[in-house]
């Protein structure tokens, strides 16, 4: 079936260092999924952090990127100097159907940012 | 500002009690869900809907059921809880069916099932 699989945290780095949590999916029920990433900062509701439609870009936002890989079924998201504000969960997620509008979760990574 | 608010934000219930968790979107948008989250298993869908009047049952809809009476309501219910059931629960809206597939999250409801 649909699923997503990324790094299990906690993740904990210090400030001003670079980030990578992974995070790979499988999709069989379509072959070009929409691909997201979400981000729960400490007491507020999920948000969206980033997405990528078309296999090959890359999504950028508040510091973050990530690249749709094709080939490797990968969606790594990237930051080359995290901030203590970064503290968050944060979720890869994938659009599985343009038909139902259904959102496939991966387990969440969090990280902690030391100061 | 569009936005999901859920209620209530904190609930505390009984074995075998009724608990009805709900949503108000203001995003005039079609689908709406309902995820629970638990550490280890990320979220998981529970039920979603087209539209007013239509629930459609996610990966784990055993224990709830689901109402959606307008487009800006969604309810899940519960109507024996068990302490399984004891999560945050996440109620969310998308826009239209299409290749986006961007969900818009309430605050979540924390639920305690004694």
């Amino acid at each position: 079936g649909d699923s997503v699989t990324q790094t299990e945290g906690p993740v904990t780095v210090s400030e001003s260092e670079s980030l990578i949590i992974n995070c790979t999916y499988s999709a069989t029920s379509i072959a070009y999924p929409n691909l997201f990433w979400y981000v729960r900062y400490p007491g507020e509701g999920l948000q969206l952090l980033l997405k990528v439609i078309t296999a090959g870009q890359k999504g950028s936002s508040r510091g973050f990127e990530a690249t749709y890989n094709k080939e490797t079924t990968s969606f790594h998201l990237q930051k080359a100097s995290v901030q203590e504000s970064d503290s968050a969960v944060y979720y890869c997620a994938l659009a599985v159907s343009s038909n139902t509008n259904k959102v496939v979760f991966g387990t969440g990574t969090r990280l902690q940012v030391l100061p | 500002e569009a936005a999901v608010t859920q209620s209530p934000r904190n609930k505390v219930a009984v074995t075998g009690g009724k608990v009805t968790l709900s949503c108000n979107q203001t995003n005039n948008h079609n689908n709406m869900y309902w995820y629970r989250q638990d550490t280890g298993h990320g979220l998981r869908l529970i039920h979603y809907s087209y539209g007013a009047g239509s629930t459609e049952k996610g990966d784990i809809p055993d224990g709830y059921k689901a109402s959606r009476p307008s487009q800006e309501n969604f309810s899940l219910i519960l109507e024996l809880a068990t302490p399984s059931q004891t999560s945050v629960y996440f109620c969310a809206s998308g826009g239209a069916r299409g290749p986006d597939g961007q969900l818009y999250f309430g605050e979540g409801s924390k639920l305690t099932v004694l």
